[in-house]
C-alpha cells in the first residue's frame, strides 16, 4: 500500500458527461501528480500541483482541469467526455517536486466512457 | 513525440533466466532515470533508479546499466522469478520536472 488513495476505483459514464476523480496524497506529501494510462499512449503526465499551486502541465486537454485543496487532496475534473478518454487515471504524490525518488502512485481510477 | 523509447513491448523468460529491457532517450537534460514495476490492478511502484553520473546501479537481482554517450539505459533482472511477471516502465526527468515514461514492457516469467 503506497499510502496514496484514489476514489472511485471504477467509473462508468456516458459521452458528454462530466466526472470528478479524487486523490488523497500520502501523509506529509505536498506535491500531487496526475497521470493517464491508456493502451495506445502508455503513461502520460497530465498535471502537477505543489501545496495548492499548479506547478507543471503536461498533455492535459482543455476539457480537463484539476485543483489541489488546502487539505492537500486533489481532484481531476474531466468534462465533455469522449470515448477516447477511457483510461486508467493515476495520482501520485511526493514530499516536494524535487523528491523524484519518493513519488508514490495510488491504485488508480478506471474510467470507462460508453 | 515519444521522449523515451522502450523495447521490447513484451518479453517471455524462463525461470532463472535474465530479463533485459532497454530504453533510449534524446533529451540530454534528463538527469534521473527510474524504472517502475506495475502489477495488474495496481499503480506503478518505483523499482530502482539511476543518475547519469554512474554507469551501473544494482539492488538485489535488479541492475540498471546506463550508457550516457549512447543515451541508453537498461534494466536487467537476474534469476527471473514468476513473481517478477509484471509490466515494467522506464522513465526520465530533469530536476523538478515531469516524468516521461516509456510505453512499457510486459514481462512473463515461465516456471
Amino acid at each position: 500500500d503506497s499510502g496514496v488513495t484514489q476514489t472511485p476505483k471504477h467509473l462508468i459514464t456516458a459521452t458528454g458527461q462530466r466526472v470528478t476523480l479524487r486523490c488523497s496524497p500520502r501523509s506529509g506529501d505536498l506535491s500531487v501528480y496526475w497521470y493517464q494510462q491508456s493502451l495506445d499512449q502508455g503513461l502520460q503526465f497530465l498535471i502537477q500541483y505543489y501545496n495548492g499551486e499548479e506547478r507543471a502541465k503536461g498533455n492535459i486537454l482543455e476539457r480537463f482541469s484539476a485543483q489541489q485543496f488546502p487539505d492537500l487532496h486533489s481532484e481531476l475534473n474531466l468534462s465533455s467526455l469522449e470515448l477516447g478518454d477511457s483510461a486508467l487515471y493515476f495520482c501520485a504524490s511526493s514530499p516536494s517536486p524535487g523528491r523524484r525518488d519518493t513519488q508514490y502512485f495510488g491504485p488508480g481510477t478506471r474510467l470507462t466512457v460508453l | 513525440q515519444q521522449q523515451v523509447k522502450q523495447s521490447p513491448q513484451s518479453l517471455i523468460v524462463q525461470k532463472g533466466g535474465i530479463s533485459i529491457i532497454n530504453c533510449a532517450y534524446e533529451n540530454t537534460a534528463f538527469d534521473y532515470f527510474p524504472w517502475y514495476q506495475q502489477f495488474p490492478g495496481k499503480g506503478p511502484a518505483l523499482l530502482i533508479a539511476i543518475r547519469p553520473d554512474v554507469s551501473e546501479k544494482k539492488e538485489g537481482r535488479f541492475t540498471i546499466s546506463f550508457n550516457k554517450s549512447a543515451k541508453q539505459f537498461s534494466l536487467h533482472i537476474m534469476d527471473s522469478q514468476p513473481g517478477d511477471s509484471a509490466t515494467y516502465f522506464c522513465a526520465a526527468s530533469w530536476t523538478g520536472n515531469q516524468f516521461y515514461f516509456g510505453t512499457g514492457t510486459s514481462l512473463t516469467v515461465i516456471p
